[in-house]
């Protein structure tokens, strides 16, 4: 079965960094861009930074940009994003999700997800 | 990038058909074919349920589809059940840095 697994989420000070990992299985990784995408206690989905098949090619939303880094191990077969200088609003589950075939969207795999509360 | 408009909440019975619809700009929905749908229970992941506009993801039910005119992407439901209640997001491609704007949410409320 094709599986996203997210790990790493936990409770961190502002200010304050956290690795998210995800763990992925059943299809060749390397083949699929991917991303992740959060969502904040009873809001909408977020789109956060998304990763190229072979990692060559990373993008970010502009309310990330500078302070979080996406990367993949395609030989591990794991996505991560590294998430620096933390703030309250960054509050979420965390998604990892597969792109489509040569896309960047239409993600048809999603994980469970990972919360990441940024509190005092 | 600003996110897609979706309305809060729709609502239908049972055997009816709902349309729920989200606006972009031309620099989102009206510059790509690649709008999609995603349907989220409470507490769960969000699943894919129509991509590049009006495809649906094999096991998908053929009561999803999707359409666009212009800058407004549509999904309708027909035939409603129980069990789509849920909230419903859509999404665009958009090209720039910010790959990726959603929309709002929409809650479908199966009366």
């Amino acid at each position: 079965e094709v599986q996203l697994v997210e790990s790493g989420g936990g409770l961190v000070q502002p200010g304050g960094s956290l690795r998210l990992s995800c763990a992925a299985s059943e299809f060749t990784f390397n083949n699929y861009a991917m991303s992740w995408v959060r969502q904040a206690p009873g809001k909408g989905l977020e789109w956060v930074s998304g990763v190229s098949g072979t990692g060559g090619s990373i993008n970010y939303a502009d309310s990330v940009k500078g302070r979080f880094t996406i990367s993949r191990d395609n030989f591990k077969n794991m996505l991560y994003l590294q998430m620096n200088s933390l703030r309250l609003e960054d509050t979420a589950v965390y998604y990892c999700a597969k792109g489509g075939v040569g896309r960047w969207d239409a993600f048809d795999v999603w994980g469970q997800g990972t919360m990441v509360t940024v509190s005092s | 990038q600003s996110a897609l408009t979706q309305p809060a909440s729709v609502s239908g019975s049972p055997g009816q058909s709902i349309t729920i619809s989200c606006t972009g700009t031309s620099s989102d929905v009206g510059g790509y074919n690649y709008v999609s749908w995603y349907q989220q229970h409470p507490g769960k992941a969000p699943r894919l349920m129509i991509y590049d506009v009006s495809n649906r993801p094999s096991g998908v039910s053929n009561r999803f589809s999707g359409s666009k005119s212009g800058n407004t992407a549509s999904l309708t439901i027909s035939g409603l059940q129980a069990e789509d209640e849920a909230d419903y997001y859509c999404s665009s491609y958009t090209g720039s840095s910010t790959l990726v704007v959603f929309g709002g949410g929409t809650k479908l409320t199966v009366l």
